[in-house]
């Protein structure tokens, strides 16, 4: 069984630029959460998918950033236009179910370099 | 808001070497607790989980108890492999939620292990 699919592993881009990141999350998992690790500090959630729907997206930084799912599979994530302290790595997840009790399998995470 | 908060790294041991990485943290509610794991070129991995107060999780050698009255989730291995060279993520999931989402977890920092031979 294929895990979280995350593309591009590696991403460099100009300040101002567009990026669009992807995620393909294990086959059946309807929930899909986004999360940004910034150089030396935690790994913050960004937002959270069932399905189609934004369960929740209280951690997304600022209106640069937008995440989609349409149809309830795989998800984008377009940082528009990007800012230096965008730089980091984005890691994608899916789960099953919702909740703390259930295992979230993630991504290998894209490293996005904004200079 | 939730936290998580755990030892800075890089933590370097000899092979064979007891292993605790310190992970304390604070939650609006009754968290559930998670250790990930980070090999290198690779995603995070569940390593092991305890949901409530007592519980001990454990995998691969590794243990990690539930402790309500100090707070903590520290992860600990007898003997380390250089194999074990990793990230370690300590985190917790909050229905209550603050920072994480209600569904999203709350990661501390990492702490690298480096396992010399």
């Amino acid at each position: 069984e294929a895990g979280v699919t995350q593309f591009p592993s590696h991403s460099v881009i100009e300040k101002g630029q567009t990026v669009t990141l992807r995620c393909d999350p294990i086959s059946g998992h309807d929930n899909l959460y986004w999360y940004r690790r910034v150089m030396g500090k935690e790994i913050k959630f960004l937002l959270h998918f069932v399905k189609e729907s934004k369960q929740d997206e209280s951690g997304m930084p600022n209106n640069r950033f937008l995440a989609e799912r349409t149809g309830g599979t795989y998800s984008t994530l377009k940082v528009q236009p990007a800012e230096l302290e965008d730089s980091g790595v984005y890691f994608c997840a899916s789960s099953l179910q919702g909740g703390g009790n259930t295992e979230a399998f993630f991504g290998q995470g894209t490293r996005l370099t904004v200079v | 808001g939730d936290s998580v908060t755990q030892m800075e790294g890089p933590v370097t041991l000899s092979e064979e070497a007891f292993l605790t990485i310190n992970c304390t943290y604070t939650a609006t509610g009754y968290p559930s607790l998670f250790w990930y794991v980070q090999y290198p070129g690779e995603g995070l991995q569940l390593l092991l989980k305890a949901t409530k107060a007592d519980d001990k999780g454990s995998n691969k050698g590794f243990e990690a108890t539930y402790r309500k009255e100090t707070t903590s989730f520290h992860l600990e291995k007898g003997s380390v492999q250089v194999s074990d060279s990793a990230v370690y993520f300590c985190a917790l999931s909050d229905p209550l939620y603050s920072g994480g989402g209600a569904d999203g977890l709350t990661f501390g920092k990492g702490t690298h292990l480096i396992i010399q031979p």
